[in-house]
């Protein structure tokens, strides 16, 4: 079946530090991969997508990298701000879905300190 | 401008009163989804939908049923609510599979 898994959280860091949430992912054929975020207070948004193996996916200085041999589309960022601080939900879109259904991971609570 | 919009963005009800949320998107997208939102478990598909008149169920679809009778236009349609739908719910569409999926602002529903 298809399922994403991520690292639990919540996450603490200190403003410049470096971030990494894991995701790994269990898909029939090759899924396309998003990150997403949710601020406080409002829905969700894309952050970045990868749609084949090798592609890395990036915005806002964050990255992810496809990863077909480990089935992984880790989030890094090298140096996070306060206002980064978010739920981060990563997602794949299995392909062989006949209705194109989204699948998420739990979410990974960020938060930043000055 | 491209967007979901959802309404009400707010309800409190009581046990058994009929409800309906309904959810709009202006971009002619042919995928939509119902998802809720609950601590610690993360986001759960209710319903989903590929085009007009053609939906199916998600991971949690007890307690709901939708429609897809426009193709603009995909309510979530609680017959009989109980507390345990108390949940923040997100509606969201898209373009295609491989395509960014774009969401509502939520509707936060308590029942009591």
């Amino acid at each position: 079946g298809n399922s994403v898994t991520q690292m639990e959280g919540p996450v603490t860091l200190s403003e410049e530090a470096f971030l990494t949430i894991n995701c790994t992912y269990t898909a029939t054929g090759y899924p396309s991969l998003f990150w997403y975020v949710q601020y406080p207070g409002e829905g969700l948004q894309l952050l970045l997508k990868a749609t084949k193996a090798d592609d890395k996916g990036s915005n806002k200085g964050f990255e992810a990298t496809y990863r077909k041999e480990t089935t992984s589309f880790h989030l890094e960022k090298g140096s996070v701000q306060v206002s980064d601080s978010a739920v981060y939900f990563c997602a794949l879109s299995a392909r062989g879905s006949t209705l194109g259904r989204l699948y998420f991971g739990r979410g990974t609570q960020l938060t930043v300190w000055p | 401008e491209a967007q979901v919009t959802q309404n009400p963005r707010y309800l409190i009800t009581v046990t058994g009163k009929k409800l309906t949320v309904t959810c709009s998107q202006n971009m002619n997208h042919e995928y939509m989804s119902w998802y809720r939102q609950d601590p610690g478990l993360g986001l759960r598909q209710i319903y989903y939908s590929m085009n007009v008149e053609v939906t199916d169920k998600g991971d949690v679809p007890e307690g709901y049923k939708v429609s897809r009778k426009e193709k603009r236009n995909f309510p979530l349609i609680l017959e009989s609510p109980s507390p345990n739908q108390t949940s923040l719910y997100f509606c969201a569409s898209r373009f295609d599979r491989g395509h960014e999926q774009y969401f509502g602002p939520g509707t936060r529903l308590t029942v009591t």
